[in-house]
């Protein structure tokens, strides 16, 4: 099982909601990724996690929150979020953190903010 | 910093025929990793072919491979006998050494569309 889950696969939100994207996965991964794509974009790296630790932040604006509530689950709280935060977010893990680990996708949660 | 350049925003190649896609990077370290990334549509992303810098020899998965030229600082990707489920986004993509997988640096990707 490679697989990483994500859901909701689409969601719109108002800016004023408050809304969560969740990720799951089931082979063991003790890193675990949040990214952002824009539309015929590539991936740009928003946290990691490292043994359900934060280990990176790329200066991420605060209305993300990042969580990760055990080694198979991560979560992106989304809060007070700009139109320009419409994207596909990504998110992925990998056996560990070295850059020799493989990464591995989910589909993404569309996410339209109006 | 390291740039990752693929020059080639969109290409199309018949089934059964080969393409090549092109990627360059400049990066001033001499230990690094490269991979290719297909991104289909509406479908996850998948790593499709790994690059070790140190390796001299191209790296070849089944119906991929690369031409790694390390001096020239080039890193193309040829399918050959292309299927219409190579229809995707490719990404080629560089990270250092002893940094966390997540942070490679990509490039801006080429659409490769298969036709019948």
């Amino acid at each position: 099982d490679t697989e990483v889950t994500q859901t909701p696969k689409h969601l719109v939100m108002g800016m004023t909601n408050k809304k969560s994207l969740k990720c799951e996965q089931h082979m063991g991964h003790r890193a675990m990724y949040w990214y952002k794509q824009k539309a015929k974009k590539p991936p740009e790296l928003m946290f990691v996690y490292s043994y359900e630790k934060l280990s990176i932040n790329e200066s991420v604006p605060s209305r993300f929150s990042p969580e990760c509530p055990n080694s198979s689950l991560l979560n992106l709280h989304l809060h007070a979020l700009q139109p320009e935060d419409s994207a596909l977010y990504l998110c992925a893990s990998s056996q560990g953190h070295s850059e020799r680990n493989t990464i591995y996708f989910g589909e993404g949660s569309w996410l339209t903010v109006v | 910093a390291q740039t990752v350049t693929q020059s080639q925003p969109e290409m199309s190649v018949q089934e059964a025929e080969t393409v090549t896609l092109s990627c360059t990077y400049d990066t001033s370290e001499n230990n690094y990793y490269l991979f290719w990334y297909k991104q289909p549509p509406s479908r996850q992303m998948i790593l499709v072919i790994r690059q070790e810098a140190y390796k001299q020899q191209n790296a070849t998965e089944n119906r991929f491979s690369v031409n790694f030229q390390k001096a020239a600082k080039s890193f193309s990707l040829k399918i050959s006998d292309s299927q219409l489920g190579d229809t995707a986004m490719y990404f080629c993509a560089f990270i250092l050494s002893n940094t966390n997988a997540g942070k490679s640096t990509f490039g801006d990707g080429t659409t490769l569309t298969v036709k019948p």
